[in-house]
């Protein structure tokens, strides 16, 4: 079975400090890749996602991250956050299949401090 | 635009007592999905809909059942409430549906329940 792995559940930084969020999933087949966020009391938002071409996606408020076929990695990067990034970000996986089912890690809740 | 509205967004219920969340998407999309929030375990998936007319059991789907009432409506009933249905629930839709999709499901604003 399919699974995602985020380590980093939960992170402090300082603002203006880079942000790393890990995301290691198993499928050995084609998949598509997303990064979710969500700010306090709020539903998930699409952050970014990752389907075929570049392996390095750019997403909204500075997001990107980077798809390693060969470390089945998908990690979230941001050179300098803000104040308003303290949300949790989830990593979700979509095997392709008929369904378009998503498999969600477990969350990382990201903490900056002004 | 409203996107994908659920209703109610809170509620309290005793153990045994039933209830229905609803969902409704106006984006016309194909997918419905549920999903529970509970902390540290990320979202699991409950029940989903590929299509209108058909649903299939996620991930975690015991104690609840759907109804996929049309291309709009996607509901999500509790039979008999118990404590460890206390979560949030998140209902999502995507344009996706039969074969490869890597289109974004899209996600309500939740409803908190909280079973006494």
């Amino acid at each position: 079975a399919q699974s995602v792995s985020q380590h980093n559940h939960h992170v402090i930084l300082s603002e203006a400090a880079s942000l790393e969020l890990g995301c290691n999933y198993s499928y050995g087949g084609t998949v598509n890749l997303f990064w979710y966020v969500q700010y306090p009391g709020q539903h998930l938002q699409l952050l970014l996602k990752y389907f075929s071409g570049d392996p390095l996606v750019k997403g909204i408020k500075g997001f990107e991250a980077e798809f390693i076929k060969s470390k089945f990695s998908f990690n979230l990067r941001k050179p300098s956050v803000q104040w308003s990034d303290t949300a949790e970000y989830f990593c979700a996986v979509n095997d392709g299949g008929a369904t378009n089912k998503l498999i969600f890690g477990t969350g990382t809740l990201l903490a900056v401090q002004p | 635009n409203a996107g994908v509205t659920q209703t109610p967004k809170f509620q309290v219920l005793k153990t045994g007592q039933s209830m229905t969340l609803q969902c409704a998407q106006d984006m016309n999309h194909n997918s419905m999905y549920w999903y529970r929030q509970d902390p540290g375990m990320g979202l699991r998936l409950i029940y989903y809909s590929a299509s209108e007319g058909t649903t299939d059991k996620g991930e975690v789907p015991n104690g609840y059942n759907v109804s996929r009432l049309n291309k709009r409506e996607f509901s999500l009933r509790l039979e008999s409430a118990a404590p460890s249905q206390t979560s949030v629930y998140f209902c999502a839709s995507s344009e996706g549906t039969g074969g490869y999709s890597n289109q974004p499901q899209h996600f309500g604003d939740g409803t908190r329940l909280s079973i006494l």
